[in-house]
């Protein structure tokens, strides 16, 4: 099985910048993902980390140590529309039926003025 | 415009009453999913499939069935609904590329009665 742990709020100001945490047990990795959503919304896919290190995607960062079951999403010059939730995802198992996403419950994000 | 289809957008059932829940993608994606989404228990897996005519349980697929006639679609029943069935229903799908993520569907709001 597997454990995924994130803050379940966060508020930040505008124009700042926030780091959102998670950390995750699992059997066996295999890639770890963000997504955004919105209220009322469907999850939207933001960024995949499969190697150690950070992958930068405009003002949106993710990064990953394996060794440590530890990721972070790193959100840079925070606007207003950056307000939802922010779901962990672990993917468990390399075999051709394990490509389920496992998600955190999400970390609500506030951004004020 | 190619995406994720999900119908009713949202339904008001009596207990004891047989629904099901419609998911039409038009990507060719092999792999797809249905995800339940409850405040304070994020998203959970119900079923899935890899390919057409393959099927798999989930992380709680009780009370739930599925089938997979052909790749485009994922349809989801609840043979005798339930009240813990009330919930927000989303269906997802995913290209086979390593690293991609799913792209989700948006979104059945059910409300068993």
């Amino acid at each position: 099985g597997q454990n995924i742990d994130q803050p379940t709020e966060m508020t930040a100001t505008e124009g700042a910048i926030v780091q959102i945490n998670c950390t995750y047990q699992t059997s066996g990795f295999n890639g770890l993902f963000w997504y955004q959503q919105h209220a009322g919304e469907a999850p939207t896919f933001l960024s995949y980390n499969v190697l150690d290190g950070l992958e930068e995607k405009g003002r949106f960062s993710s990064f990953l140590s394996r060794s440590k079951g530890y990721s972070y999403l790193l959100l840079k010059e925070l606007q207003m529309k950056d307000s939802a939730s922010y779901l962990c995802a672990v993917r468990d198992g390399t075999g051709a039926g394990s490509y389920q996403l496992t998600f955190g419950k999400g970390t609500k994000l506030s951004v004020i003025p | 415009i190619a995406g994720i289809t999900q119908a009713p957008t949202s339904q008001i059932l009596a207990a004891g009453r047989r629904m099901t829940l419609r998911c039409t993608q038009d990507m060719r994606h092999n792999a797809m999913y249905w995800y339940r989404q409850d405040l304070g228990l994020g998203l959970r897996l119900i079923h899935y499939s890899n390919t057409a005519g393959t099927t798999g349980k989930g992380e709680v697929p009780d009370g739930y069935s599925v089938s997979r006639a052909n790749t485009d679609d994922f349809p989801l029943t609840l043979a005798s609904a339930v009240p813990s069935q009330t919930s927000v229903y989303f269906c997802a799908s995913r290209k086979d590329i390593q690293g991609y993520g799913y792209t989700f569907g948006s979104g059945t709001r059910l409300t068993v009665v």
